[in-house]
Formats: structure tokens, sequence, C-alpha cells
């Protein structure tokens, strides 16, 4: 069974430090990773993804996320946070064979001016 | 830019009542899924399908849940008989394939039951 890890509910950074928002996950084999984020009211907007290859993946917004297979990690970061960087973040993971995506509890992050 | 798009925004309805939600996948998208969220909580897989059946479902999805693609641009999700707990966001994605295939998310339609 395939599941996922977001250790923080709530990440609050200050305006143009750098942010990250922690993913950990576990599956059988090697996994599909994802990152979304959800603002209020909205549907679930695609940031990144790993699929293969890099270990740093570069997204929308100026997101990346690192792909770390021993720490089963894939953490989302930002260098330099806006305040419209405000949202929820869902980490996913599905596996080789499948369609279905596994969602962590989603991080709420907080960017103050 | 091609997006996934959902009606209602916003359903209410009495418990035991059957209520469609439908879902315009983008076009060219092969196939289709439907999460839910219940509100303060995580997302939740459905159910997906492809080439007009179900390839992998939850336990969620029981026999008061069905899907159909009725004419080849809509794909609905039907409860026949809401309750109480049915009360979530659903949403309905879709994907050219499987596995590291991006999943496109429409705007959820909110479903209340009361």
């Amino acid at each position: 069974a395939q599941s996922v890890a977001q250790p923080e509910d709530q990440v609050n950074v200050a305006e143009g430090n750098p942010l990250t928002v922690k993913c950990t996950y576990s599956v059988s084999g090697n996994p599909y990773l994802f990152w979304y984020v959800q603002y209020p009211n909205r549907g679930l907007q695609f940031l990144l993804k790993y699929i293969t290859g890099d270990n740093l993946v570069k997204g929308s917004y100026g997101f990346e996320a690192e792909f770390n297979k021993s720490q089963t990690s894939f953490h989302l970061k930002k260098p330099s946070a806006l305040v419209s960087d405000s949202a929820l973040y869902f980490c996913a993971v599905r596996d080789r064979g499948g369609g279905k995506s596994t969602f962590g509890d989603g991080t709420t992050l907080t960017v103050k001016p | 830019e091609p997006e996934v798009t959902q009606t209602p925004s916003h359903q209410v309805t009495q418990m035991g009542q059957e209520v469609i939600l439908r879902c315009v996948p983008i076009s060219n998208h092969l196939y289709f899924y439907w999460y839910r969220q219940i509100l303060g909580q995580k997302v939740e897989f459905l159910v997906s399908f492809y080439n007009n059946e179900i390839s992998e479902k939850s336990e969620i999805f029981d026999d008061q849940f069905s899907v159909e693609r009725p004419d080849g641009s809509n794909f609905t999700l039907k409860i026949r008989s809401t309750k109480l707990e049915d009360s979530a966001m659903y949403f309905c994605a879709s994907s050219l394939g499987e596995g590291g295939e991006t999943q496109y998310f429409g705007p959820g339609t909110r479903l209340l039951v009361l």
C-alpha cells in the first residue's frame, strides 16, 4: 500500500525567505511523486512532479522539489516566498502501475509580509 | 489552456436522494478519476475509469456510487441514495495516461447532504 506523510500541518514564513514544505512517502518500487496547491474554494493545481532522472525538479511559480530516495522524501521548496504563495499544499504519490493518487494530509503555508 | 470543468459548483440535497455530479474532462484525455475531500481532511481517491470501464476503485466507492461516460465528453458520478457522510467536495480529474502522467483537476462540486 502506498502512503504519504506531510509532518507539518502549518508552515509560516516571512515574505522573501526560503520555504520548505516536507513530504515523505512509502510505496513499493519507484514512485511517481507530485505536488499540488489548493487555494480557498478552488480545485487542485498541479505544481510539479518527479518521474525519473534529475532528483531536483523545477515546477510552476518558482517552486522546486528534491527527490531523495534514501530518505523517501520529496520536499517542496522555494528560494523566496511570496504572500501569494499562501495556500494549502498537497503531496501525492502514485505507483508505476496505476492511476490512483494517494495524497498527504496537506500543509497550510502562510507567508507573512 | 484546456481545463477540466465540473457542474454544479454547489449542490444541496436531502438524505436518501440521488445526485449526479458532472464533469467535462480535457478533450484528448483517456483516463478519468473522481476524488473527494471531506471538509478539513485529505483528498481521497474514489475511482478511475478508462475505456468505458472502471479500472480501479477504493473502499469508499461502494454500491451506492456509479460512474458513466454517457456521450464521449461528459463523465458523471452518481450517488444513488445520499448519506450525511457523503457531504464533501468532489473533484473530477483527467489525464492522458496512467503512471507519471499528470492528473488535471476540476474546480470541484461541493455536495451538502441534509
